[in-house]
């Protein structure tokens, strides 16, 4: 159980264009959902927090207005980057969790951005 | 503020050898300590947490870790390396004052020699 899927796994896409994320909870429901980016050979940064029915929250330094995110039910959050340029390619990972286990996150696969 | 540091970016150890990565954590209280393992290209793999109980907690694939309070630590180990246990470990820690985000180690690069 605790399965969170991601698509696409992989996206190239233009500069200047927007591409959207999918982070889904498969087998249970979310009430929280978290947006990561990793760069190659670094670790993951948190970037946002989405909660069911609400606004995201992100941390310090992240662009809201780049980064959309939106979790608009229990077992779905999107995260779409904006106006994309080369410097958004990176791997983006999103994770969830649920109301009973808050204390523990489960992980997509990762979907690879290419801004070209 | 929490922070982890995994001070060994790279280790490379010989198949069949032992092999200990450490992680170490500034909290102020409680935390909830994790550790997964990523290959190339891949997402997050769970290999143990520890939440209370048992400071010593078992994991997958032969994995295991020790919390230790007083050093403010949670080593992972694994008795004998396999080729497949090369890849990136990461350190994670979770604390309820924060709501549980995770704050992640910088990584430790695991090379496994024949």
């Amino acid at each position: 159980g605790a399965v969170v899927s991601q698509h696409p796994s992989w996206v190239i896409c233009k500069s200047g264009t927007s591409v959207k994320i999918e982070c889904r909870s498969l087998d249970f429901q979310a009430t929280t959902m978290f947006w990561y980016r990793q760069f190659p050979k670094q670790s993951l940064m948190l970037m946002a927090t989405s909660n069911e029915g609400s606004k995201a929250t992100y941390e310090q330094g992240v662009e809201k207005d780049k980064f959309l995110i939106n979790h608009a039910s229990l077992t779905l959050s999107t995260l779409t980057v904006t106006s994309a340029h080369p410097e958004d390619s990176s791997f983006y990972i999103c994770s969830a969790r649920r109301r009973d286990k808050s204390y523990e996150q489960y992980f997509g696969p990762g979907t690879r951005l290419t801004v070209t | 503020a929490q922070s982890v540091t995994q001070p060994d970016i790279h280790i490379t150890v010989s198949e069949g050898a032992s092999l200990e990565l450490r992680c170490n954590y500034s909290y102020g209280a409680t935390p909830y300590l994790f550790w997964y393992v990523q290959s190339p290209g891949q997402g997050l793999q769970l290999l143990l947490k520890y939440f209370s109980g048992d400071t010593l907690v078992q994991g997958i694939k032969g994995f295991e870790a020790e919390f230790k309070r007083s050093q403010s630590s949670f080593n992972l180990r694994k008795p004998s390396v396999h080729w497949s246990d090369a890849a990136e470990y990461f350190c994670a820690v979770g604390e309820r004052s924060n709501d549980y985000k995770l704050s992640f180690g910088a990584g430790t690069t695991v090379t496994v020699r024949a």
